[in-house]
């Protein structure tokens, strides 16, 4: 069964840092690119960043760009986002998402399974 | 970038009746790469639907996904009590990926 299992969410002052960990379970980690999804309270979703598979490969959207970085572990089957210089329009709960495959071809902007989601709140 | 607008914002209908859900996009969408998320409150989004028409893995057939180019449309043949909560469309055919700002499906 595949899990994502979010963590690292809480309370930081603008200016901040954090560091968000999702452990995936269930599937074979190294094979799937990977993103992170956020969604601000009462709001809608919001991509924020995508890894590949390998990590060689990493994709940010504009708001994060130059403050967020996206990684991945899959020794330790462990996708990460280090964000940097918070803001208070971070404010979100942040998911991590697996790519939906079906019948061998991986559709990387689709999601099909997703963390709890962790929150991240940034207020002085 | 493409954005996507969804439309109505909120729906009122009751159990037993059609849902009609729309999602327009600023520019067309490649390979009609449109996907359809459902949530629930304090819930993870669900896949419903993928390639405009694609159902993904256990959606009931009472979901339906229709569409080409800017215009896409979600039906619920018939609404189910578990329906009523809010949807979203998102395309991922361009970078950067994007979602619709949902629709509230509520009961009437």
């Amino acid at each position: 069964e595949v899990q994502l299992l979010e963590s690292g969410g809480g309370l930081v002052q603008p200016g901040g840092s954090l560091r968000l960990s999702c452990a995936a379970s269930g599937f074979t980690f190294s094979s799937y690119a990977m993103s992170w999804v956020r969604q601000a309270p009462g709001k809608g979703l919001e991509w924020v960043s995508a890894i590949s598979g390998s990590g060689g490969s990493t994709y940010y959207a504009d708001s994060v760009k130059g403050r967020f970085t996206i990684s991945r572990d899959n020794s330790k089957n462990t996708l990460y986002l280090q964000m940097n210089s918070l803001r208070a329009e971070d404010t979100a709960v942040y998911y991590c998402a697996k790519p939906h495959c079906t019948n061998g071809v991986c559709y990387a902007g689709v999601f099909d399974y997703w963390g709890q989601g962790t929150l991240v709140t940034v207020s002085s | 970038e493409i954005v996507l607008t969804q439309s109505p914002g909120t729906l009122s209908l009751s159990p037993g009746e059609r849902a009609t859900l729309s999602c327009r996009a600023s520019q067309s969408v490649s390979s009609s790469y449109l996907a359809w998320y459902q949530q629930k409150p304090g819930q993870a989004p669900r896949l419903l639907i993928y390639g405009a028409s694609s159902r993904a893995t256990g959606i009931p057939d009472r979901f339906s996904g229709s569409g080409s180019g800017t215009d896409f449309t979600l039906t619920i043949s018939r609404l189910e009590p578990e329906d009523f909560a809010v949807y979203y469309c998102q395309q991922y055919g361009s970078s950067p990926l994007g979602f619709g700002q949902g629709t509230r499906l509520e009961i009437k």
